[in-house]
């Protein structure tokens, strides 16, 4: 079975510049997850989809990252303008169903870094 | 959301030490899981495990859900095992999943 893709595996950035991130979860999975960790703490919610729909955004800031899945299947992340403060690892996760209700899956991430 | 404590924020051992991480938290679960996330970054699932013991080799995981606690043994513990261990309980509805601060194990040879 195919893990969590993401991609790309490292970005770097200047401030105020737009960057994406893509995440293709486990097949079947209709959970989906991203997560911001900054160094030193644990992984934070940005943003969880079931299907194509959102189930919990609360800590997305929406002036700046937008989430979307379409078709219920893979996901972009984005982030516009970036902030030095948005430097971190952005994990996507997948789950078969949502609430914790079954195991959660991690990609690789995506290193991101603002200069 | 749910809040999590773990224990000990750090911890270090030698090669072939034994260890107990604890992970606390607030509110009923339906489920928890235990994660390592290696030097590289990589977090891997160890265990889903809602109540009861479940054993992986050199590493057990019990929840006790009533109590609102789980613990995740490592037996003869070697240097592979060093990273950042997460417990993850698992709500009764949609929220915010919450992930604790973790516990930091160096194992030295």
């Amino acid at each position: 079975e195919a893990g969590v893709a993401q991609s790309p595996r490292y970005k770097i950035i200047e401030k105020r510049q737009s960057v994406a991130f893509w995440c293709n979860p486990i097949s079947g999975h209709a959970t989906l997850y991203w997560y911001q960790q900054i160094l030193g703490q644990g992984p934070k919610l940005l943003i969880q989809f079931q299907n194509n729909g959102v189930v919990d955004d609360s800590q997305l800031p929406k002036d700046r990252f937008s989430a979307e899945r379409l078709k219920g299947v893979d996901s972009t992340l984005k982030i516009q303008p970036a902030k030095l403060e948005d430097s971190a690892v952005y994990l996507c996760a997948s789950s078969l169903m949502g609430a914790g209700a079954s195991p959660l899956h991690f990609g690789n991430g995506t290193r991101l870094t603002v200069t | 959301g749910i809040q999590v404590e773990q224990s000990p924020p750090d911890l270090i051992l030698q090669e072939g030490a034994n260890s107990t991480l604890r992970c606390n938290f607030s509110d009923s679960v339906n489920n928890l899981q235990w994660f390592h996330q290696n030097p590289w970054g990589q977090l891997i699932n160890l265990f889903y495990i809602p109540s009861g013991t479940k054993q992986n080799g050199r590493l057990s995981a019990t929840t006790v859900a009533t109590e609102r606690y789980s613990l995740l043994y490592i037996s003869s513990s070697q240097t592979t095992d060093s990273g950042v261990y997460f417990c993850f309980p698992g709500g009764t509805s949609y929220g915010k999943l919450t992930f604790g601060q973790g516990t930091i194990l160096t194992v030295h040879p």
